[in-house]
């Protein structure tokens, strides 16, 4: 059974960068892509961009000047740099896979980490 | 951008079929995906591919997609059923999210 956890700080200080990194257990990195989406608190989903364990990346258009994912595939992890945060960046930051294996388009997302929220304030 | 669009609520009483809707131009053409989400969890896939249902997902959820709508249809529906449930799908490499739909079970 593939698991994903979150990892990383709960408060960042606006302007700073936001760092978080998920650990992939039960399976191999390898051969999927992967994803963070993100969720305000009462608010709905947001796809932050993906990964394929090559380290070919697409990134949400609105977020793509402010948005790194990195895979370590060495470690069974990939990570999420976001710079630049602001108090609309605060929500629960969710790791993902994608379903398909070498392949995303029109595949869901099957595996999801608990969540961490990730609040933005001074 | 491609928007999807669902009704903010539904209601339903316990072992009546609820239908949330999933608006998109031309959301047929694509493959809709739904998720189910209870307050303070992950959100779990219920239907993939329109209408197919991953392993142990009970098989009163059952999904459809043509033209502009896609339907996940919850029959005989639970108490437990009550959750937030977002429809998905791809426009070219684009996720897209709908912006979720509450069912309440009254």
């Amino acid at each position: 059974q593939v698991q994903l956890q979150e990892s990383g700080p709960g408060l960042v200080r606006p302007s700073e960068t936001l760092s978080l990194t998920c650990t992939v257990s039960g399976g191999s990195i390898s051969s999927y892509y992967w994803t963070w989406i993100r969720q305000p608190p009462g608010k709905g989903l947001e796809c932050i961009g993906y990964i394929y364990h090559g380290g070919t990346t697409n990134y949400n258009p609105s977020l793509k000047s402010r948005v790194t994912i990195s895979v370590d595939t060495s470690k069974n992890q990939f990570s999420l740099r976001l710079t630049s945060v602001t108090a609309a960046d605060t929500a629960v930051y969710y790791c993902a896979r994608v379903r398909g294996s070498g392949s995303y388009y029109n595949e869901p997302f099957d595996y999801w980490g608990q969540g961490t929220l990730v609040t933005v304030s001074s | 951008s491609y928007e999807l669009t669902q009704s903010p609520s539904v209601s339903v009483s316990p072992g009546q079929t609820a239908s949330i809707i999933c608006s998109g131009h031309k959301l047929g053409d694509k493959y809709a995906c739904w998720y189910q989400q209870k307050p303070g969890q992950s959100p779990v896939l219920v239907i993939y591919e329109d209408n197919k249902r991953p392993s142990g997902i009970p098989e009163r959820f059952s999904g459809s997609n043509s033209g502009n709508t896609a339907t996940l249809t919850i029959s005989a529906t639970q108490a437990m059923d009550e959750a937030d449930y977002y429809c998905q799908a791809w426009d070219s490499s684009t996720v897209v999210f709908g912006g979720g739909t509450k069912l309440t079970v009254l």
